[in-house]
């Protein structure tokens, strides 16, 4: 039973490049979220999903994109990389608002 | 401006003592919902304990319950029995949003650490 899969799990980006991150579920889940967790401020949100289709900014979504073509794929991209962007990046899915998420293992990015 | 306050960054507790971690939060909604996640060091993120707006009662979960005093805009976790094992990083979360956009967010999150 995968759950939450977070693909890939460390990247070291220069800064300027871009990437995708992949987050699959594998438990028909509607809700689907990208966080960033950073020392001190807990996990912030940058953009989430109600459903197949759509997308919603969140807490911090400047200098991101995602996409959710599939109900069980939520993309998360970085065009132009920067150094404040480097984190931890979680993704997150739930089957309704008041049930708990599911947490991937997490993306440990490096921007230099 | 911070929605959901949890003010105390590091906390220590005496193994088989009780613990209590506090938060606050902001919101206007009526219908909304508190949870609470432990990080432990491994870094996984765990589903502890859910409370909503509307819920007449506290939520329990095992040595998990909750505090939750709604005019205050308070939910407070409540370990039991502490053990070794429940050293950890605890974030408070809350749903907001008043339409099918709703959408979860977090705490700045609270440092346990239990005392043999």
């Amino acid at each position: 039973n995968a759950g939450v899969t977070q693909t890939p799990k460390f990247r070291v980006l220069k800064t300027g490049q871009s990437m995708t991150l992949l987050c699959a579920q594998d438990m028909n889940h509607e809700y689907m979220y990208w966080y960033r967790q950073d020392p001190g401020m807990g996990l912030r949100l940058i953009h989430y999903s109600v459903g197949e289709g759509t997308t919603a900014k969140g807490e911090v979504p400047d200098g991101y994109n995602v996409s959710r073509l599939k109900k069980q794929n939520f993309l998360l991209g970085l065009e132009s990389a920067a150094p404040s962007q480097t984190s931890v990046y979680f993704c997150a899915s739930s089957r309704r608002l008041n049930q708990p998420q599911h947490f991937g293992d997490g993306t440990r990015l490096s921007i230099l | 401006a911070q929605k959901i306050t949890q003010t105390q960054p590091g906390m220590f507790v005496q193994e088989k003592e009780a613990v209590t971690l506090d938060c606050t939060y902001d919101t206007s909604d009526q219908s909304y919902g508190l949870f609470w996640y432990k990080q432990p060091s491994s870094g996984e993120m765990i589903f502890l304990i859910y409370q909503g707006s509307y819920d007449e009662q506290n939520a329990t979960e095992g040595r998990y319950s909750l505090n939750f005093q709604k005019a205050r805009k308070s939910a407070n976790l409540v370990i039991s029995a502490s053990q070794l094992g429940d050293s950890a990083m605890y974030f408070c979360a809350m749903r907001e949003g008043q339409t099918s956009y709703d959408k979860v967010i977090f705490g700045p999150g609270t440092s346990l650490s239990v005392i043999p």
